[in-house]
């Protein structure tokens, strides 16, 4: 069954603006991932945090983590043109190789 | 590096036909394998997945199968496709210890007439 759910579906934004885009689960994980999915295209990692962590960075990356509401959000700062893209959380827990993934948020960065 | 080939990318088949994609892994011994479909506006839905050569575990019971005869080599197969097996396969891998970052490959688009 699909654990993580991303919020909103859909994001249209301008460039230069920053998005946020949020994940929320419903079991214990021991780390929850985002990936990025250009249109038609296999998904690429972007990051990944571990339950004992609650704030991480990678370039125009942060992402932020907070078990106790059972919630991740990914901050896209600066968007640009190129960040039109499909976005998933997936969430890691059990056994160390089946990640599940929610349905994702269309991010639209308009020039 | 690591690579993961993935073919074909396109593939339109009838009703009732086989099916087989391939995906092969270079640059890494020994993967985590997995084959995932994605239905249009869906997440990802893990199908099969493997630790090991003829080690298959099936995530959903449907029509197709896979098969893992070489170390890097994952095929995905049906015997006799469904209208609903079309969708977007993605083939992907992981290391076996340490963390479970998947890496996909490019997908192939599974359309059955």
């Amino acid at each position: 069954s699909q654990q993580g759910e991303e919020d909103p579906q859909a994001l249209s934004i301008q460039e230069g603006e920053n998005a946020t885009m949020n994940c929320s689960y419903k079991t214990s994980i021991n780390n929850l991932q985002w990936y990025r999915q250009n249109s038609g295209r296999g998904l690429v990692h972007l990051i990944l945090i571990r339950s004992n962590e609650r704030e991480k960075h990678s370039g125009r990356l942060r992402v932020t983590l907070d078990t106790s509401k059972k919630s991740s959000s990914l901050l896209i700062t600066a968007s640009r043109a190129a960040d039109t893209a499909s976005y998933f959380c997936a969430t890691g827990g059990g056994s160390n190789y089946k990640l599940t993934f929610g349905k994702g948020t269309l991010l639209t960065v308009n020039p | 590096s690591q690579t993961i080939h993935q073919w074909p990318a396109t593939l339109v088949q009838p009703v009732g036909s086989p099916l087989s994609l391939e995906c092969t892994v270079e640059g890494t011994s020994n993967p985590n394998l997995y084959w995932y479909r994605q239905a249009a506006g869906r997440g990802l839905q893990l199908l099969f997945y493997s630790v090991g050569i003829g080690q298959i575990s099936s995530e959903v019971p449907q029509n197709l199968s896979a098969s893992r005869p070489q170390d890097r080599q994952f095929i995905l197969s049906s015997k006799k496709l469904l209208l609903s097996d079309s969708g977007f396969y993605l083939c992907a891998w992981s290391v076996t210890v340490s963390g479970n970052t998947i890496y996909f490959g490019e997908g192939s688009w599974l359309t059955v007439v």
